[in-house]
């Protein structure tokens, strides 16, 4: 069956510009996750979606940092006024339920440059 | 919250002989440890985890150990193969029971 795609899978802005990145998880996936892999780093969490709703945003960074989810399916990550400190690898992750125990599975990312 | 500590950063193996990779977390009350390969442009995929109540759990070539009371666990490759090569990261569940907690990653070569 279909896995988590990402999209786009690189993106090339200019600092100051907005950008957004979205997930498409698995089919059914009640729980979604959004990460951020700096080079060479381990995965840093940002937010967490259970159904639509997010009830645990800690991990975002900064106010220029938002996600949403829609229809309990795809979700968007948007950065604004980006920084070159942005620049990453952003990871997304589904599961059954958002509790222990269920694997996450995760897209393959999306590169984000910002020049 | 919790923190995880991760090592060796890199480890090189001949084929066939072992690896081991260890990591050590804070939160006493985590229970649930999942280890994730990750290939060159991949996403993470889950290879095997373990739980808090558990000590130890093996899966062909591939075992993690968990020792609570040490706060520490580890993954154990055995006749390590050219595609065991990858960037390993442990993690463990935070305090609300929902995100993960990753390590900052061992990559693993296996020379044949």
């Amino acid at each position: 069956g279909a896995g988590v795609s990402q999209s786009p899978s690189n993106k090339v802005t200019e600092k100051g510009k907005d950008v957004e990145l979205r997930c498409d998880p698995i089919s059914g996936h009640t729980a979604l996750y959004w990460y951020r892999q700096r080079l060479g780093q381990g995965l840093e969490f940002l937010i967490y979606f259970q159904g639509n709703s997010a009830p645990d945003k800690s991990g975002l960074p900064s106010d220029r940092f938002s996600a949403e989810r829609t229809g309990e399916s795809v979700s968007t990550l948007t950065i604004q006024r980006t920084q070159q400190e942005d620049s990453a690898v952003y990871l997304c992750a589904s599961s059954l339920a958002g509790w222990s125990y269920n694997e996450q599975f995760f897209g393959p990312g999306t590169r984000l440059t910002v020049l | 919250g919790e923190n995880v500590e991760q090592h060796p950063s890199t480890l090189s193996v001949q084929e066939g002989d072992s690896a081991v990779i260890k990591c050590t977390y804070s939160d006493s009350a985590s229970n649930y440890f999942p280890w994730y390969k990750q290939e060159l442009g991949k996403g993470p995929q889950l290879i095997i985890d373990i739980r808090s109540n558990v000590g130890e759990k093996k899966d062909q070539r591939i075992a993690v150990t968990l020792n609570k009371t040490a706060k520490h666990f580890s993954l154990h490759i055995t006749e390590t193969q050219p595609e065991d090569s990858a960037v390993y990261f442990c993690a463990a569940i935070d305090q609300a029971g929902t995100a993960l907690i990753f390590g900052k990653g061992t990559t693993l070569s296996v020379s044949s």
